[in-house]
């Protein structure tokens, strides 16, 4: 069973400061990862994607990638209260091929105090 | 943005009815999936579609679900003899080709009592 997990939460941050969200996953020969932002009663937004080992950073986003420990995540800079969410880690075998087929963790929700 | 686009936003409906939830996805994208949530729940993957047919499902997609492409543009998936457990947010998405980005429509919310 593949499985992706992350910290439910919540993690609480203040406004201006760096929000650590990490993410772990079994299955081995995953390929493509991706943090995807879940406002409540919302559909799942695309933050980032990443492929190789080592940053990508966009914005005020950073994803960071290890295989060799199956390890995901992403870092927030300057956090805002607009960015209070629940964060999806999300895994796909696939390569070259589409990115749906998706295995979500559950999410860890973000608060960002002002 | 283009939009993927759902209705209803809200279908109820009795245990064992059958129930269509529609998608328009994105004009050019050629892949198409069914997610679903539970509240409080993950997102997890149904069924994806490619060139009129389906690619690849979960265990979640047994006989009582199918999925269509009637018309070219609309997706639809069909929920033949509803549970309780079919209760969820329903998500379609599509995508225009690999690891592109993949856009979500807005759910449909499905309650079977």
């Amino acid at each position: 069973q593949k499985e992706v997990e992350q910290n439910s939460g919540p993690l609480s941050v203040p406004e201006g400061a760096i929000a650590s969200l990490n993410c772990t996953y079994s299955d081995r020969v995953s390929q493509s990862f991706f943090w995807y932002r879940q406002y409540s009663g919302k559909s799942p937004e695309l933050i980032m994607s990443i492929y190789s080992n080592g940053d990508k950073e966009d914005g005020r986003f950073t994803a960071q990638l290890n295989k060799a420990s199956q390890y995901v995540s992403l870092l927030i800079r300057d956090s805002q209260p607009s960015d209070s969410a629940t964060y999806l880690c999300a895994v796909t075998s696939n390569y070259g091929g589409s990115q749906g087929n998706l295995i979500f963790g559950k999410g860890t929700k973000l608060s960002v105090k002002p | 943005e283009p939009e993927v686009t759902q209705t209803p936003s809200h279908q109820v409906t009795q245990m064992g009815q059958e129930v269509i939830l529609r998608c328009v996805p994105i004009s050019n994208h050629l892949y198409f999936y069914w997610y679903r949530q539970i509240l409080g729940q993950k997102v997890e993957f149904l069924v994806s579609f490619y060139n009129n047919e389906i690619s690849e499902k979960s265990e979640i997609f047994d006989d009582q679900f199918s999925v269509e492409r009637p018309d070219g543009s609309n997706f639809t998936l069909k929920i033949r003899s509803t549970k309780l457990e079919d209760s969820a947010m329903y998500f379609c998405a599509s995508e225009h080709s690999t690891n592109e980005k993949l856009f979500f429509g807005s759910g449909t919310q499905l309650s079977v009592l």
